[in-house]
């Protein structure tokens, strides 16, 4: 059985840092691309970031480029959403999910971890 | 700057049909843009319901089914049930690695 488990989620202060965590199991975890999705309290979901399998292709939002990095380590089954100079707007629920080969959407869902930047 | 476009709500009755669309500000959704459909409900993660424009994705039931139609990406479920209440979400991938999710269609059950 797929197995993902998002961690790391807390609350912060603007202009902080924070590394989330997606283990992943039951799967071949270096044979799929991965991605970070949001939500924002009530609101919408939003495509966050996405990397491919070797980790060599690595994509952002506009929202969050040049602030967060995406990693993963193959030997850990686990990749990583690095998050620099939070803001208040990037409160929300990070979902962690494995994407479909070749159809670039996200299909395994974790339960998601909760940022709350605030002051 | 693109955006994905949905009806912010839709009704249906149950053992009825609906179909949702998913569109873009400019130009037409084709099959390049891999659209893919997402049911969520509330407090829950969500769902994969349909890849690559009309896959369904595992153990998701026949009823839902996905299309172009048009110049949109489509969702229509066929014999509507109670619990298919939910918000539905379509994503479309925009090229170079960069993908982007519409506002969601919030479905109520008349």
């Amino acid at each position: 059985e797929v197995q993902v488990l998002e961690s790391g989620g807390g609350v912060i202060q603007p202009g902080g840092s924070l590394r989330l965590s997606c283990a992943v199991s039951g799967f071949t975890f270096s044979s799929y691309g991965m991605s970070w999705v949001r939500q924002a309290p009530g609101k919408g979901l939003e495509w966050v970031s996405s990397i491919s399998v070797s980790g060599g292709g690595t994509y952002y939002a506009d929202s969050v480029k040049g602030r967060f990095t995406i990693s993963r380590d193959n030997s850990k089954n686990t990749v990583y959403l690095q998050m620099n100079s939070l803001r208040v707007e990037d409160t929300a629920v990070y979902y962690c999910a494995i994407n479909k080969k070749g159809a670039a959407a996200p299909d395994s869902w974790g339960q998601g971890t909760l940022v709350t930047v605030s002051s | 700057q693109t955006v994905v476009t949905q009806e912010p709500s839709f009704s249906v009755s149950p053992g009825g049909t609906v179909t949702l669309t998913c569109g873009l500000s400019s130009g037409s959704v084709s099959s390049s843009h891999y659209p893919s459909w997402y049911q969520q409900t509330p407090g829950q993660p969500p769902r994969t319901l349909i890849y690559s424009t009309n896959t369904r994705s595992s153990g998701v039931p026949d009823r839902f089914s996905g299309s172009i139609l048009g110049n949109k990406a489509a969702l229509t479920i066929t014999g509507a049930q109670a619990d298919d209440e939910s918000d539905y979400y379509c994503l479309m991938y925009m090229g170079n690695g960069i993908s982007l999710f519409g506002g969601g269609t919030k479905l109520t059950a008349l």
